[in-house]
């Protein structure tokens, strides 16, 4: 079946520094993929997506490719901020018709410090 | 904006006891879906459902049963609930449609669970 294989966390980094928060799936046909974030005590949030292979997805600074041949969506930010502290959760959708579904990855707890 | 409430929003309760949990969106979204999250796990499907009276299970669906008898209602009952059960639940729904294997999850703000 579906899979989502992401970075285990924490990550730990100084404002400022580059992020890259590993991603790779398992998936039958030609799933989409998500990137949510979790802010502390709230819901999931949509942070971007991409539906096809060499595709890119960008929200707030943030980045992730769609690759096909690496079956990867890995997550970069170039310059990370106190308030990207969050957790990260990687997703695909697939399955497609009535049965479309997200499957996610178990979360990486990002922390940035000042 | 998609509009999802979920309610209870915090519940405790005792092992044994019967819960529902209920999702409203004030959309007319044909897709719902139930998630657990747990520290370690990520999010876990509980159930979904395609269209009112249409539902089917999830990865984690053992005792825990869905009915959708509206379009904007989706409930979730614990039979009889577990200490394995405690959690916090997510409603979502499906938006951004366009093809069978795309459409990204809009979610609400979660229903906190303690089963004592």
């Amino acid at each position: 079946g579906d899979s989502v294989t992401q970075m285990e966390g924490p990550v730990t980094l100084s404002e400022e520094a580059f992020l890259t928060i590993n991603c790779t799936y398992t998936a039958t046909g030609y799933p989409s993929l998500f990137w949510y974030v979790q802010y502390p005590g709230e819901g999931l949030q949509l942070l971007l997506k991409a539906t096809k292979a060499d595709d890119k997805g960008s929200n707030k600074g943030f980045e992730a490719t769609y690759r096909k041949e690496t079956t990867s969506f890995h997550l970069e930010k170039g310059s990370v901020q106190v308030s990207d502290s969050a957790v990260y959760f990687c997703a695909l959708g697939g399955s497609g018709g009535s049965n479309y579904k997200l499957t996610f990855g178990k979360g990486t707890l990002l922390t940035v410090n000042p | 904006d998609a509009g999802i409430t979920q309610s209870p929003r915090h519940k405790v309760t005792e092992t044994g006891t019967p819960v529902t949990l209920r999702c409203h969106q004030t959309e007319n979204h044909r897709y719902m879906y139930w998630y657990r999250q747990d520290p370690g796990h990520g999010l876990r499907l509980i159930h979904y459902s395609y269209g009112v009276k249409d539902t089917d299970k999830g990865e984690v669906s053992d005792g825990y049963s869905v009915s959708r008898s509206k379009t904007e209602d989706f409930l979730l009952t614990l039979e009889s609930a577990t200490s394995s059960q405690t959690s916090v639940y997510f409603c979502a729904i499906r938006t951004g449609l366009a093809g069978p294997n795309t459409g990204e999850l809009f979610f609400g703000e979660g229903s906190r669970l303690t089963v004592l």
